[in-house]
């Protein structure tokens, strides 16, 4: 069955570090790829999506991800993380022939001073 | 910018009421969403609506609900007798189109069975 598995719960970094929060899927072809934030309630915003071509993506706020097909890996990253960027991160996956998107867990991330 | 919006962001009801939840999309939009997320759980899809009918459907989505575009603007989910375990936030989501491949979503209702 396809899943996508985020194994960090929750993550705490310090204001100005890197992040790295991390995404594996399972599925028979490549996915399309996506990481989604949500911020206190608010709706889900897509920070940025993988389709083909280049394996590392750059989306907004200063993210970029890496596609790693060896490894069914999607990783998210931000080398200097503001206290904004507070939220919870999904990693998300949708096959190119069906509508629905299948989620992960979610990873939340507090950010300290 | 142009957004989702939902309505209501709280609602409450009590075992057995039906519900409607609203949603309007992104204008011209032409691809409709309902995800539900349970507390503490994953974002599950539940259900996608193209050309005023269900293109897809999870195994989740049975009898109970059910969808509508009814003016054109609104998208609406409508649970027919409510059960304690559909207590979740409940989202809404457009897209612009085939191949487009970005659904934007709405801020969620947060539905609450007692």
């Amino acid at each position: 069955a396809q899943s996508v598995t985020q194994p960090d719960i929750h993550i705490t970094v310090s204001e100005g570090a890197s992040l790295e929060l991390r995404c594996n899927y399972s599925y028979g072809a490549t996915p399309y790829l996506f990481w989604y934030v949500q911020s206190p309630g608010q709706g889900l915003q897509l920070l940025l999506k993988y389709f083909s071509g280049d394996t590392l993506v750059q989306g907004i706020k200063g993210f970029e991800a890496e596609f790693k097909r060896s490894q069914s890996s999607f990783n998210l990253r931000k080398p200097s993380v503001h206290w904004s960027d507070a939220a919870e991160y999904f990693c998300a996956v949708r096959h190119y022939n069906t509508d629905k998107l299948i989620f992960g867990t979610g990873t939340r991330l507090q950010v300290f001073p | 910018e142009p957004e989702v919006t939902q309505t209501p962001s709280h609602q409450v009801t009590q075992m057995g009421q039906e519900v409607i939840l609203r949603c309007v999309p992104i204008s011209n939009h032409l691809y409709f969403y309902w995800y539900r997320q349970i507390l503490g759980q994953k974002v599950e899809f539940l259900v996608s609506f193209y050309n005023n009918e269900i293109s897809e459907k999870s195994e989740i989505f049975d009898d109970q609900f059910s969808v509508e575009r009814p003016d054109g603007s609104n998208f609406t989910l409508k649970i027919r007798s409510t059960k304690l375990e559909d207590s979740a936030m409940y989202f809404c989501a457009s897209e612009p189109g085939q191949g487009y491949n970005e659904q934007f979503f709405g801020p969620g209702t947060r539905l609450t069975v007692l």
